[in-house]
């Protein structure tokens, strides 16, 4: 059973849409982390948040603590924001929990 | 702008050989990781490091896996005796200039161990 899980499994949308990736997980944390990895296989962290709702250009991110859930927004997409996003939940303990990460395409 | 760096890129060997992967964290850090990722799967946490000494380890961390700190500015993991299904893509990431584990982690571009 993962920890972790993620939806959809892969998102195709027309640039422009406004895009919401799902993370939900079933263990107590202190924090969780929105990821991104781009095709050659690096991966940069976008955001990292233990309550309430972040914001960065046009990602935003949010988390429900109560109902163990956390959303990232993209809006008005772009092609550039091709890539498999993925959360990962760090657990009290300092425990890492990966999702199987959702990969996005945006077509032009 | 600081970032992490690993050394190789790539790294082919024989199954039975050890390798060592290399990590340079972002200077002022104070927590540093070890991933992996098989090809095509998940990324699976290996273990964090801080203050000198190992705060926790995934069960795939077994006793073929060590990680050391030998200088303070490398953080290298060790596979001592390989196997085929140690080929993956191995992360590192550095994180925490406030002492808290909960800080955002910056991590390496990545070897891909190669075991043949």
């Amino acid at each position: 059973k993962n920890e972790v899980e993620q939806s959809p499994q892969n998102l195709t949308a027309q640039e422009g849409e406004f895009i919401t990736i799902n993370c939900s997980y079933s263990v107590g944390i202190s924090a969780l982390h929105w990821l991104q990895q781009h095709p050659g296989g690096g991966i940069v962290s976008l955001f990292m948040l233990s309550s309430g709702k972040k914001k960065h250009g046009r990602l935003i991110a949010t988390i429900n603590i109560q109902e163990k859930h956390s959303s990232l927004h993209i809006t008005a997409s772009h092609p550039r924001d091709s890539a498999v996003y993925i959360c990962a939940v760090l657990r009290r303990g300092n425990q890492f929990y990966f999702g199987t990460g959702t990969s996005l395409t945006v077509i032009p | 702008e600081p970032e992490v760096t690993q050394t190789p890129s790539h790294q082919v060997t024989q199954m039975g050989q050890e390798v060592i992967l290399r990590c340079v964290p972002i200077s002022n850090h104070l927590y540093f990781y070890w991933y992996r990722q098989i090809l095509g799967q998940k990324v699976e946490f290996l273990v964090s490091f801080y203050n000198n000494e190992i705060s926790e380890k995934s069960e795939i961390f077994d006793d073929q896996f060590s990680v050391e700190r030998p200088d303070g500015s490398n953080f290298t993991l060790k596979i001592r005796s390989t196997k085929l299904e140690d080929s993956a893509m191995y992360f590192c990431a550095s994180s925490g200039t406030s002492g808290r584990a909960v800080d955002e982690q910056y991590f390496g571009p990545g070897t891909r161990l190669t075991v043949t």
